[in-house]
């Protein structure tokens, strides 16, 4: 069964605290992708990678981390730099440019 | 800055109506528009997608239609049927590495 797995599905942090977000695809694609996505902002750009041990910043990078060590997984940190994390956070791969970007089910992050 | 506005945010139709979503963009770099669906507490999916060389492109019940000069496309809905309530993003990007910007999204709520 092909696809992208995220865990855990919903994910409760405590201020100052790092958490990491899981991202596994089983799809073979190349580059992979974090969004995070708040309510009436659509999906923004946080990481990206396109090849094993390379990523890029996105348009809101300040506060994440990620790491690229196999091609199937992709995890995302948000440290305590983050100050507003509550989001729902959604990973994406997609084989190269102009091509289908498959998403995950995404992770709920709530700051309590 | 949002690179795609879309417009409206949100709208409700009733049943065998047409459902039309606007979108506009200023980088003319541009050249893939996808349109993803969402439904509560999942990832988005690609739902169509055009590329500049063509002014319209059907599948099913769902039309885009582009204006290259006028930098702005369309998602048409016909024919709503309750399952397609969710909510629609519009994207835009080109062919580096399946990067994409979204809009804001549109809440569609079809009644029965």
């Amino acid at each position: 069964d092909g696809g992208i797995t995220q865990s855990p599905k919903y994910l409760f942090r405590k201020e100052g605290q790092n958490v990491t977000l899981s991202c596994e695809q089983n799809l073979n694609h190349d580059a992979m992708y974090w969004y995070r996505q708040d309510p009436g902002q659509g999906l923004r750009l946080i990481y990206y990678s396109q090849i094993v041990n390379d990523f890029q910043k996105g348009d809101i990078a300040e506060g994440y981390s990620v790491s690229r060590e196999k091609k199937e997984s992709f995890p995302l940190t948000v440290t305590s730099a983050q100050k507003n994390p509550t989001a729902f956070y959604l990973c994406a791969t997609t084989t190269g440019g102009r091509t289908e970007a498959f998403f995950g089910q995404g992770t709920r992050l709530t700051v309590v | 800055q949002q690179q795609v506005k879309q417009s409206p945010q949100s709208l409700i139709v009733q049943k065998g109506g047409i459902s039309i979503i606007n979108c506009a963009y200023e980088n003319t770099a541009f050249d893939y528009f996808p349109w993803y669906q969402q439904f509560p507490g999942k990832g988005p999916a690609l739902l169509i997608a055009i590329r500049p060389d063509v002014s319209e492109k059907k599948e099913g019940r769902f039309t885009i239609s582009f204006n290259k000069s006028a930098k702005q496309f369309s998602l048409h809905i016909m024919d709503s049927q309750p399952g397609d309530s969710a909510t629609y993003f519009c994207a835009a990007g080109t062919d580096s590495w399946g990067k994409l910007q979204f809009g804001a999204g549109t809440q569609v709520v079809v009644t029965p």
